[in-house]
């Protein structure tokens, strides 16, 4: 079980907007704005997407954007393309017992 | 542009011990934190370990606690991971990952290709 629950799936068709949930406790998404979010395709390493809740690296699209309240943060990812189809993965600091990250289970994301 | 390499995985029997190595480019190694990070097959990821920038400070998954040592040479530019007593539940792509910065609140910007660790007998 993981630490932060994701949907196990979301799909949506091509251009469209997705929202993906990541619902963790005050001890981590609620309680730091370090939320990050992480695509992988198969066989591939993650790559980040969002981080510091709602910031993007250096050349990802700004058709995904993140956002948080309370305990959920979620990813959302507008104008919906054929290669958003991936695996992504929330992730969020936490010191509830020592300095650690910990993950959502996944969400497979489906392009119609 | 930043590259990491790890090496090291392989087969091993339950109780034995492995080394993996994440070799680094790209970036100045001794100025950012760096995690280790697993995915054990048809799984999700889970952070394993986190070693600062100076080595000051080292923090690790209660799974993997007093078995795995996180340890760094900057003058290879390279990151290990000494895997002891080993389990099957250990059997994972084992990824190394840049820090976004110094200290452990950082996140994973850069991931290597990953190195398959499988404990079986």
């Amino acid at each position: 079980q993981s630490a932060l629950t994701q949907p196990a799936s979301v799909s949506g068709s091509p251009g469209q907007s997705i929202t993906i949930s990541c619902t963790g406790t005050s001890s981590d998404v609620g309680g730091y704005n370090y939320v990050s979010w992480y695509q992988q395709n198969p066989g591939k390493a993650p790559k980040l997407m969002i981080y510091d809740v709602n910031n993007r690296p250096s050349g990802v699209s700004n058709r995904f954007s993140g956002s948080k309240s309370g305990n959920t943060a979620s990813l959302t990812i507008s104008g919906l393309q054929g290669e958003d189809e991936a695996d992504y993965y929330c992730s969020s600091y936490t010191s509830s017992s020592t300095p650690n990250w910990v993950f959502g289970g996944g969400t497979k994301l489906t392009v119609l | 542009q930043v590259q990491l390499v790890e090496s090291g995985g392989g087969v091993v029997q339950p109780g034995g011990s492995l080394r993996l190595s994440c070799a680094a480019s790209g970036f100045t190694f001794n100025n950012y934190g760096m995690h280790w990070v697993r995915q054990a097959p048809g799984k999700g990821l889970e952070w394993v370990s986190f070693i600062r920038y100076d080595g000051s400070n080292k923090y690790y998954a209660d799974s993997v606690k007093g078995r795995f040592t996180i340890s760094g040479d900057n003058s290879k530019n390279t990151l290990y991971l000494q895997m002891n007593s080993l389990r099957p539940e250990d059997t994972a792509v084992y990824y190394c990952a840049k820090a976004r910065g110094q200290l452990e609140r950082r996140p994973f910007d850069y991931w290597g290709q990953g190195t398959l660790v499988t404990v079986s007998s």
